[in-house]
């Protein structure tokens, strides 16, 4: 069972547009959101991430919204780049220390310039 | 960002072998994480370590799968034997105090 869904699994935006990728879970424990990017042969790298006692962070062009009631949460990219380019995971955790991730299958996200 | 470095980027060998895995965790990180990617899939947790200790580890860390980090060195992870249904990217992950992550770039491993 899947107890973290994403969506889309692959989007293509223009560049300059606004991204909106999306996800949900299912375990209401959950309280750690963060979202990794990933270029094709790196690692993951934390982008921005969330607790659930917050509804939005923002980091520059980045901002995540988390709905509890909805257990949903959501990555907003405004002024797409196509250096953006890349899959974007979000992950879950119990325990903001020392738990373990649980990650979606990701969103492979292209930046048409 | 911090950097985790990960030794070797890619690995073969023969069903049945041992392989063992390195990571070089960033310098004053004190948890360290291992997790498995198969190709087109999410990924997994499989263990995490703090203190000399495995801390929790998830159903895919089976009996033949081990960590360890002796003396301050790299965090490793061995496994002996191997089996085709090893072959997977592994991602290792640091953390200073429990909290945000950071990964390596993995280690490829086929298992043939």
């Amino acid at each position: 069972q899947q107890q973290v869904r994403q969506s889309p699994q692959s989007l293509t935006v223009w560049e300059g547009g606004t991204t909106v990728l999306t996800c949900s879970y299912e375990d209401s424990t959950f309280n750690y959101f963060p979202w990794y990017q990933q270029f094709p042969g790196e690692g993951p790298a934390l982008l921005i991430s969330i607790l659930s006692v917050s509804d939005k962070k923002e980091d520059g062009r980045f901002t995540t919204f988390f709905n509890k009631r909805e257990k949903k949460l959501s990555l907003h990219i405004i002024d797409s780049q196509p250096g953006d380019s890349a899959t974007y995971f979000c992950a879950a955790s119990r325990n903001y220390n020392q738990g373990k991730l649980i990650f979606g299958q990701g969103t492979k996200l292209s930046i048409k310039p | 960002g911090p950097k985790v470095l990960q030794i070797p980027s890619h690995q073969i060998i023969d069903m049945g072998q041992m392989v063992t895995l390195n990571c070089d965790p960033v310098s004053n990180h004190l948890y360290f994480y291992w997790y498995k990617q198969i190709l087109g899939q999410q990924m997994e947790f499989l263990v995490n370590f703090y203190n000399g200790k495995v801390m929790e580890k998830s159903k895919l860390f089976k009996d033949q799968f081990s960590v360890e980090r002796p003396d301050g060195s790299y965090f490793t992870l061995k496994i002996q034997p191997t089996a085709l249904e090893d072959s997977a990217v592994y991602f290792c992950a640091s953390s200073p105090s429990g909290d945000e992550q950071y990964f390596g770039p993995g280690t490829r491993l086929t298992v043939l």
